[in-house]
C-alpha cells in the first residue's frame, strides 16, 4: 500500500540536540498527524495539523503542516533520555477516515 | 493509557492456522481501525467498522476479516496462517463523527507464526 517518505530512518543524538524529521507524499493530504511509539506499546499521538501553513507546538515538540499538503515536519528541541522511540507521521485524506503512515523514524538520545 | 483495549497481548501459533484477536475500543467510541504492522511494511491499515457497520477497507488479505459486535468490540480474524502474517495487530478508535476525528491505539497483539 501506499506510504509516506519520512526521513531519516534513524538517529543517534546527543541529549539536549535539537531534532528535525519530515515527511513527504506525491499526494495531498489534509490531515498531518505524528505519533510516538515506545516499545511494545502502541503510537499515542503527539501533534494534529490541519491545515496548510499550520504549525503548532506541544511542550518541546514543533510540527508543521506544509503549505503544498504534501509535507510535514516535526522538531524537537532540547532532547532528553525519554525521548528515545520511534516517531511516525501519518496523512489523512479529505472525507477519508483511513490514516497512510510513514516508515517511521528510530531516535535514540545518548545521555 | 489510551483506553483501547487489545487481548491476547502475545499469540504464537503455527501455519495453517487461525487466530482470533479482540479489540474493546475507549468508552464512548463508535468506531474501530485494524492496522497490521510488520517491520518491512510498516503500519498498514487493514479495515474499520463504525457502529457495527464495515466503513472502509485497506490493505486486507481474503484470508482476514473482522467483525464489530452490537458492545462495540472487534474481533480481527486471521485464518490459514502464514509465516509473513507475523506482525504486531492495533486496534485504534474514535467517535467516528467526522474524518479529523483522533484516532487512539491500543497496546497491540504480537502475532508470531511458526
Amino acid at each position: 500500500g501506499q506510504q509516506l517518505n519520512q526521513s531519516p530512518q534513524s538517529m543517534f543524538i546527543q541529549e539536549g540536540e535539537d531534532v528535525s524529521m519530515n515527511c513527504t507524499s506525491s499526494s495531498i493530504f489534509n490531515t498531518w498527524l505524528w505519533y510516538k511509539q515506545d516499545p511494545g506499546e502502541g503510537p499515542v499521538l503527539l501533534i494534529a495539523l490541519y491545515k496548510a501553513g499550520e504549525l503548532t507546538s506541544n511542550g518541546r515538540l514543533t510540527a508543521q503542516f506544509g503549505i503544498t499538503r504534501k509535507d510535514s515536519f516535526l522538531n524537537i528541541s532540547a532532547s532528553i533520555p525519554s525521548d528515545v522511540g520511534i516517531y511516525f507521521c501519518a496523512g489523512q485524506r479529505a472525507g477519508s477516515y483511513q490514516l497512510t503512515f510513514g516508515k517511521g523514524t528510530k531516535l535514540s538520545v545518548i545521555p | 493509557d489510551s483506553g483501547v483495549t487489545q487481548t491476547p497481548k502475545h499469540l504464537i501459533t503455527a501455519t495453517g492456522q487461525r487466530v482470533t484477536l479482540r479489540c474493546s475500543p475507549r468508552s464512548g467510541d463508535l468506531s474501530v481501525y485494524w492496522y497490521q504492522q510488520s517491520l518491512d511494511q510498516g503500519l498498514q491499515f487493514l479495515i474499520q467498522y463504525y457502529n457495527g457497520e464495515e466503513r472502509a477497507k485497506g490493505n486486507i488479505l481474503e484470508r482476514f476479516s473482522a467483525q464489530q459486535f452490537p458492545d462495540l468490540h472487534s474481533e480481527l480474524n486471521l485464518s490459514s496462517l502464514e509465516l509473513g502474517d507475523s506482525a504486531l495487530y492495533f486496534c485504534a478508535s474514535n467517535r467516528g463523527g467526522g474524518s479529523t476525528d483522533t484516532q487512539y491505539f491500543g497496546p497491540g497483539t504480537r502475532l508470531t507464526v511458526l
